[in-house]
Order: C-alpha cells, then structure tokens, then sequence
C-alpha cells in the first residue's frame, strides 16, 4: 500500500513563488500519475494539475495554467509543484494523490484512491 | 474543459432517509465519473468510480448511476458518520474536474 505525504507549504507573500513536494512510500511509484487537488477555506475540492507516470505530460485546470508547473523525479519518489505568482485565491490546503485504474473488457477506469493529509498554503502579507 | 454542475449545494436529512445527489456533466461523458467524500480535515474518499462501481470497503448503502450526461449518488438509509461533503468528477478528459460539491448535513 502506498502513503503520500505533501510538504513545503507555508505562509507566503504575494506574488511569490513556492514548490511543494508529494513523496511516496511502499509501492511503485513510478506505476502511477499522480494529481494536485486543492481546496480553498469554505470551498470546494477543485483539480488543480496532474503528471503522468513517466512525467512526460502534465495537465492543469484552467484556472492554474501558466502559473503552476509539474515535475517529478522517479528515483526519489516524489513529485513536485511549482506555483508562481502567488496570489491570494492560492490559499488552499494541497493534496497530491495516486491515480489508480480499474480495467473491464473493455474500458479502463481511474480515480484516486490514495491520498495525502495536505499541505496549507496561505498567501498574505 | 468538461464542466460538472452539482445539486444540491447542501442538504438536511434524518438519520435512515434516502439521499440523493446528482451530477451533469456539459458533454457527454460515458460512465467516467467518480464520487468522492470528504470530511473536514481529513483526505477525500473515493466511494464510486466508473459511475456505478463501489470501490473497495464502502458500505453498500452508497450507490451510483447514470451515463451520458447526468449522474446520481444516493445514500440509502443515511447515517451519522455520513456527514460530509460529496464531490463528482469526471475522468473522461485528463482535466480531471469535480463538481462543485454537496454538502450533507444530519438533522
């Protein structure tokens, strides 16, 4: 079974940059995509980015393209979040999460079935 | 992007009743919608994924349904540990979003 845990949050000034990490433990990481969900105080869980297993495509919401960017480093088991331009709707607690698939006769289906406890990032000055 | 509109935003139910939340997604997605629930300060859960199918050890009482474009998530029979907020999303892009959550209140 794998655990995910997310560091690097914190407060942050804004217009900042920050990186946060996801870094796995007890399985292959380098089987499975990973995502970034974040949720906003009061909110709701909003998907942010999500890497593949090789960490050749990275994908993002709409509302982080061009500010947030996905890397990860197999051999460390961890992947990484770039955040720039910090601005104050950043504030959210950060999960990173495992993709996992489920495989019928004729179709696959993912879903996230591993998660970490979070990381908080608030953005004030 | 595929865009997921959920209702209700909240609800209040008793202890035994019937919940039912639903989920439309803005194209036509197959069954490639999961649900998920999450409880304050803790990680989210996957129930259901493929619309239909129950992940591993969530209770039988939650169910799944629909394709297309319109989905539902019903609790039957709602218990106190039910209190919670429930999200739909959808996996038929890699924009993997959710709905913008239900929040179930126990009355």
């Amino acid at each position: 079974q794998m655990d995910l845990v997310e560091s690097g949050g914190g407060v942050v000034q804004p217009g900042r940059s920050l990186r946060l990490s996801c870094v796995a433990s007890g399985s292959t990481f380098s089987y499975y995509g990973i995502y970034w969900v974040r949720q906003a105080p009061g909110k709701g869980l909003e998907w942010a980015a999500g890497i593949s297993k090789d960490g050749t495509k990275q994908y993002y919401g709409e509302s982080v393209k061009g500010r947030f960017t996905l890397s990860r480093d197999n051999s460390k088991n961890t992947v990484y979040l770039e955040i720039n331009s910090l601005g104050a709707n950043d504030t959210a607690v950060y999960y990173c999460a495992r993709e996992f698939w489920d495989f019928t006769s004729t179709d696959y289906y993912y879903y996230m079935d591993v998660w970490g406890k979070g990381t908080t990032v608030t953005v004030s000055s | 992007d595929i865009h997921m509109t959920q209702s209700p935003s909240s609800l209040s139910a008793s202890v035994g009743d019937k919940v039912t939340i639903t989920c439309r997604a803005s194209q036509s997605i197959g069954n490639y919608v999961n649900w998920y629930q999450h409880k304050p300060g803790k990680a989210p859960n996957l129930l259901i994924y493929g619309a239909s199918t129950l992940h591993t050890g969530v209770p039988s009482r939650f169910s799944g349904s629909g394709s297309g474009t319109d989905f539902t998530l019903t609790i039957n029979s709602l218990q106190p540990e039910d209190l919670a907020s429930y999200y739909c999303q959808q996996t038929f892009s890699r924009v993997r979003a959710f709905g913008q959550g239900t929040k179930v209140e126990i009355k």
